[in-house]
């Protein structure tokens, strides 16, 4: 089974802010690699799938790059919706894991 | 618009089982996706249970495989979740969705149903 690892845990920002979140697989994935949004009671968006590709309706202030084992979210300008819990996923292979989640708080 | 909808009893006994359905709209179940099982044990991450294709192909999470069976209904158009012997471990909110074409992100999810596993 592949894992994946985000870090960090949580993080504290401001409105403004740029904020990166990594997420790294235990073997490679080479790009199924996809960016979920969530926030309390709700289920998760997608944000970014195949690791860069914005999802249609998403904001560009958010961005996604990577390959094979190490992956990266970037929000630039953080707005006040933007804090939530964000996890990856790979497709690659079953059980198509999840990371264990990055809260985002405001500072 | 693709749309899920998520049913079940809310609380399960220790022991017994848990039978969730996702009901499709939107779109026909034997369209060429899987349809997928999350669950998320409260304050905790997601855990991927299990996909399954209109044709009856399943894959499962390796550490719920003996437990768990996901089955589809294409005279409903809804697909199904069955868990057995379940813990207070299985209590969680339970979400199906529906995977996109190539790469196989997941932008379709049902709003999620707690089931809580309780005496």
């Amino acid at each position: 089974d592949i894992q994946m690892t985000q870090s960090p845990s949580s993080l504290s920002a401001s409105v403004g802010d740029r904020v990166t979140i990594t997420c790294r697989a235990s073997q490679s994935i080479d790009r199924y690699l996809h960016w979920y949004q969530q926030k309390p009671g709700k289920a998760p968006k997608v944000l970014i799938y195949a690791a860069s590709t914005l999802q249609s309706d998403v904001p560009s202030r958010f961005s996604g790059s990577g390959s094979g084992t190490d992956f990266t979210l970037t929000i630039s300008n953080l707005q006040p919706e933007d804090f939530a819990t964000y996890s990856c996923q790979q497709s690659y292979s079953t059980p198509r894991s999840f990371g264990q989640g990055t809260k985002v708080e405001i500072k | 618009q693709v749309q899920l909808q998520e049913s079940g009893p809310g609380l399960v006994k220790p022991s017994g089982t848990l039978s969730l359905t996702c009901d499709v709209s939107g779109v026909s179940i034997t369209s060429n996706n899987w349809w997928i099982w999350v669950r998320q044990p409260p304050g905790k991450g997601l855990e991927w249970i299990g996909e399954i294709h209109h044709s009856g192909s399943t894959n499962y999470t390796p550490s719920l495989k003996s437990r768990v069976t996901i089955s589809v209904d294409r005279s409903k158009n809804q697909f199904s979740l069955t868990l057995n012997s379940v813990t207070a471990a299985d209590t969680a909110v339970y979400y199906c969705a529906r995977d996109g074409a190539g790469v196989r992100a997941i932008p379709y999810w049902g709003q999620g149903t707690l089931v809580t596993v309780s005496s």
